[in-house]
């Protein structure tokens, strides 16, 4: 079965700021992991995606994710935080071969400090 | 290309009433998804729809929930008899058929019972 822990529910960073939002994920297969930022009172918008290939995969508006295979995480970076980046952000585990169902983390919540 | 419909933005109920909600995938994507999103919570699977089948309705409550996707319309999330435990964010996400894992969101319903 899989599951996804995100480490910190709210994350404060100064804008200029390093932006590490933490992703561990629980899988019996070979996952697909995702990022989804959401803003506030509307629906998800995907950051970013891991299938198969470059374990660095870089998305939109700067953020890169990393997945580690020893270390089952998939983190999302991003090297300077900007103000519109302030929204709750998503970690989802995905195994589509046994029916496509996503497994999201409860979120963390990114407030940027001007 | 139009992204996934989902109507209306909001609905309100009071206890015992019926909720429908409503989601139109994107062109040409045959599978959708149903996830509910408590207050202060990640999106919990509900139920996985193709056209005229369920596929998986593990995350679906026992009782007054039901899901359908006819072969011509709108996929229907049916709520009977709301309680104030349903209130919640419903999001629909659909996909292509056979491509992957990639999920596409749309804006969400949200649901209040009075």
């Amino acid at each position: 079965a899989q599951s996804v822990t995100q480490l910190g529910s709210h994350v404060s960073v100064s804008e200029g700021a390093l932006v590490l939002l933490r992703c561990n994920y629980s899988s019996s297969v070979p996952p697909y992991l995702f990022w989804y930022v959401q803003y506030p009172n509307q629906g998800l918008q995907l950051l970013l995606k891991y299938t198969t290939g470059a374990t660095l995969v870089k998305g939109i508006n700067g953020f890169e994710a990393e997945f580690k295979k020893s270390e089952t995480s998939f983190h999302l970076t991003k090297p300077s935080a900007h103000m519109s980046d302030a929204a709750e952000y998503f970690c989802a585990v995905s195994d589509w071969r046994a029916g496509n169902q996503f497994y999201f983390g409860t979120g963390t919540s990114l407030t940027v400090i001007p | 290309n139009a992204g996934v419909m989902q109507n209306p933005r909001h609905l309100v109920r009071r206890r015992g009433q019926e909720a429908r909600l409503r989601c139109s995938p994107m062109k040409g994507h045959s599978h959708v998804y149903w996830y509910r999103q408590l207050p202060e919570e990640g999106l919990k699977f509900m139920v996985y729809l193709q056209k005229e089948n369920i596929i998986d309705e593990s995350g679906m409550p026992k009782e007054r929930f039901s899901a359908e996707f006819p072969k011509e319309g709108p996929s229907i999330l049916r709520i009977q008899q709301v309680v104030r435990g349903d209130s919640a964010a419903y999001f629909c996400a659909s996909s292509p058929p056979g491509t992957g894992p990639e999920q596409f969101f749309g804006p969400g319903t949200r649901l209040t019972v009075l």
